[in-house]
């Protein structure tokens, strides 16, 4: 069965300083994996995702992640965060083939401080 | 842009009452999905629904949940005799045809209240 661990709970962090939120995924077989992102007060937005080639994915709002299939880690990175980047994340993972679901994790708050 | 869309916003019932939660996907998409939020936990999934049938349901989805897509626009939950428990947030998705877009788009989600 897949699963997804993101350990940390809350991440407190100073505005400019950078980040890594942690997501382990545990899965036999290829999968597909997601970063989303929550907002206070609003739905879940795609902020990035590997689904197969670099390993290395970006967004558009500096936030980058790396597929470690060795490691089976999708670590979210910022080398510097703002105040507009406080939210809730989650990693997800989806098993390629005909399982439709995504798996989430339990989600990282990110709290950026001034 | 194209967006997922859901009303209402936030729904409150008494224990024992059906309630239909609504979304309207992404218009040229397919693939449909319900997850649901309970306060400070993860998300998890409920149902998906390919060509007008569920093509996998979750253990929470048991026989009082009901999805249907009853025009070309419309993607409903139905619960019946809901229950303290039902209270969280649902989230709808949706998903294009293509092998190489996996991603599914989330609407902003209702908020059930069950009293």
């Amino acid at each position: 069965a897949q699963s997804v661990t993101q350990l940390d709970s809350q991440v407190p962090v100073f505005e400019e300083a950078p980040v890594e939120l942690r997501c382990n995924y545990s899965s036999s077989v290829s999968v597909y994996l997601f970063w989303y992102v929550q907002y206070p007060n609003q739905g879940l937005q795609l902020l990035l995702k590997y689904l197969s080639g670099s390993t290395l994915v970006e967004s558009i709002n500096g936030f980058e992640a790396e597929f470690n299939k060795s490691q089976t880690s999708f670590h979210l990175r910022k080398p510097s965060v703002h105040i507009s980047d406080t939210a809730e994340y989650f990693c997800a993972v989806r098993r390629g083939g005909a399982t439709n679901k995504l798996i989430f994790g339990t989600g990282t708050l990110l709290a950026v401080q001034p | 842009e194209p967006e997922v869309t859901q009303t209402p916003s936030h729904q409150v019932t008494q224990m024992g009452q059906e309630v239909i939660l609504r979304c309207v996907p992404i218009s040229n998409h397919l693939y449909f999905y319900w997850y649901r939020q309970i306060l400070g936990q993860k998300v998890e999934f409920l149902v998906s629904f390919y060509n007008n049938e569920i093509s996998e349901k979750s253990e929470i989805f048991d026989d009082r949940f009901s999805v249907e897509r009853p025009d070309g626009s419309n993607f409903t939950l139905k619960i019946r005799s809901t229950k303290l428990e039902d209270s969280a947030m649902y989230f709808c998705a949706s998903r294009g045809t293509s092998g190489s877009a996996p991603e599914q788009f989330f609407g902003p989600g209702t908020r059930l209240t069950v009293l």
